[in-house]
């Protein structure tokens, strides 16, 4: 069966320090992977999306960028946060190939606050 | 891509009540997906409707789909404490990324 592990769960960085969110995806092989940023009381934002090492697309110009150095584990990172950078992270992936999206499945998230 | 967009917000309903949330968005899709996500959770999947099917059950969940007028709905039937959570609708063209809106609460009184 697959699994997906992100972590930590929570975090507290001060401004101006570096970030590293790290995801993990068990159980299959060259998945889309996603992250996705939620602030307080509101919906998802996707930040970036790959469908394979080295094809990573960036949704929104921003202060983070993301990385995929094996096929089944990406890097959210930032080298500066602000303190427009705090919010709920989620990691997700779903299984790529074919003409359609398919069930997407997440991680349970860090919540990142940056004081 | 496109995302979709629920309504209403938020909704409060006393348990054993029926809850429908209703997701609209603006372009053809091939599929449209619903997602449940508790508070400081992930999401978790709860069905996917294709365009060619109208109708979709899955246990208390009962999902609609009218291409025609581009919207999907939602209805929990005798709902449940447990229900209580947000409720995300993720409609796609095809192999693309997929986008979520804002979501709606669902609040369920014991």
């Amino acid at each position: 069966s697959q699994t997906i592990h992100q972590w930590p769960a929570t975090l507290v960085q001060p401004v101006g320090s570096p970030l590293s969110l790290e995801c993990t995806v068990e159980g299959t092989s060259n998945p889309n992977l996603y992250w996705y940023r939620q602030a307080a009381g509101r919906g998802l934002q996707l930040l970036f999306y790959s469908i394979g090492i080295d094809q990573i697309s960036s949704e929104v110009p921003q202060n983070l960028s993301a990385s995929r150095p094996q096929d089944r584990q990406f890097i959210l990172s930032s080298k500066k946060l602000l303190l427009s950078d705090s919010g709920f992270y989620l990691c997700a992936w779903s299984r790529a190939g074919g003409r359609w999206n398919t069930e997407a499945f997440f991680g349970q998230g860090t919540r990142l606050t940056v004081v | 891509s496109q995302q979709g967009e629920e309504d209403p917000q938020a909704l409060s309903i006393q348990e054993g009540e029926n809850a429908t949330m209703n997701c609209s968005y603006k372009t053809s899709i091939n599929n449209l997906q619903w997602y449940r996500q508790n508070s400081g959770r992930g999401l978790v999947h709860l069905i996917l409707i294709r365009s060619n099917e109208r109708e979709k059950h899955s246990g208390r969940l009962r999902v609609t789909l009218d291409t025609s007028k581009k919207s999907s709905s939602l209805l929990i039937t005798a709902s449940r404490a447990a229900d209580t959570a947000s409720y995300f609708c993720a409609p796609s063209r095809g192999s693309e990324k997929l986008v979520f809106g804002k979501g709606m609460k669902l609040t369920v009184n014991p």
